[in-house]
């Protein structure tokens, strides 16, 4: 099945430094990328999300950048703030209409003002 | 956000006991999920649902139990409940398509076991 690891499990930096968060998945025919932000306590939630036939995704001050031939595919925050600092989890929906999403491990961003 | 509503919040019970979480959807989503999250781990996929008393297991499904008898609820049952069961549990619900897409999460529901 497939298999999705997330880099790396801790990230700190500066206010206003830019943070990157790569993922990496096994099923070439994996067709959609989402990316979640969760606060302490609280839901994932959708923050962005690319499908397997866009290379790059870009919303205000995030983006996501997928390389389908090496199967990976990494999350862009500019300008970081302190509420950026989150929990953030990638995922990978395999192929097939299940709807299943295998979620990476899990990032630790902490923004530093 | 989407319509999701899970119950109870908050649970303490004994290692043995059976217990049932529910999830509730106002949004006639097809598709519902439950996670597991536990430190390290991540989101892991219990079981689904991908239609009225269509359900199918997830990548940790053992001990775990689920029926779905209308469209607007996802009930997840333990039902011998051990220590390692303590987890935060999260409901998801997706629209169908035959690509992917995306899950939105219910509050979640904090388990203990003692």
């Amino acid at each position: 099945g497939e298999n999705v690891e997330q880099h790396p499990s801790t990230l700190s930096v500066q206010e206003g430094d830019s943070a990157v968060i790569k993922c990496t998945y096994s099923d070439s025919a994996s067709n959609y990328f989402p990316w979640y932000k969760q606060e302490l306590g609280k839901r994932p939630q959708l923050i962005i999300d690319i499908r397997s036939n866009v290379g790059e995704k870009k919303d205000q001050r995030i983006a996501v950048t997928l390389n389908k031939t090496a199967k990976h595919f990494s999350l862009h925050i500019t300008e970081t703030q302190p509420e950026d600092s989150a929990v953030y989890f990638c995922a990978v929906s395999p192929s097939g209409n299940t709807g299943k999403l295998i979620f990476g491990q899990g990032t630790t961003l902490q923004v530093k003002p | 956000d989407a319509g999701i509503t899970q119950s109870p919040r908050h649970k303490v019970t004994e290692t043995g006991t059976p217990v049932t979480l529910r999830c509730h959807q106002t949004e006639n989503h097809r598709y519902m999920y439950w996670y597991r999250q536990d430190p390290g781990h991540g989101l892991r996929l219990i079981h689904y649902s991908y239609g009225v008393k269509d359900t199918d297991k997830g990548e940790v499904s053992d001990g775990y139990s689920v029926s779905r008898s209308k469209t607007e609820d996802f009930l997840l049952t333990l039902e011998s409940a051990t220590s390692s069961q303590t987890s935060v549990y999260f409901c998801a619900i997706s629209e169908s398509a035959p690509e992917g897409q995306p899950q939105h999460f219910g509050d979640g529901t904090r388990l203990s076991i003692l």
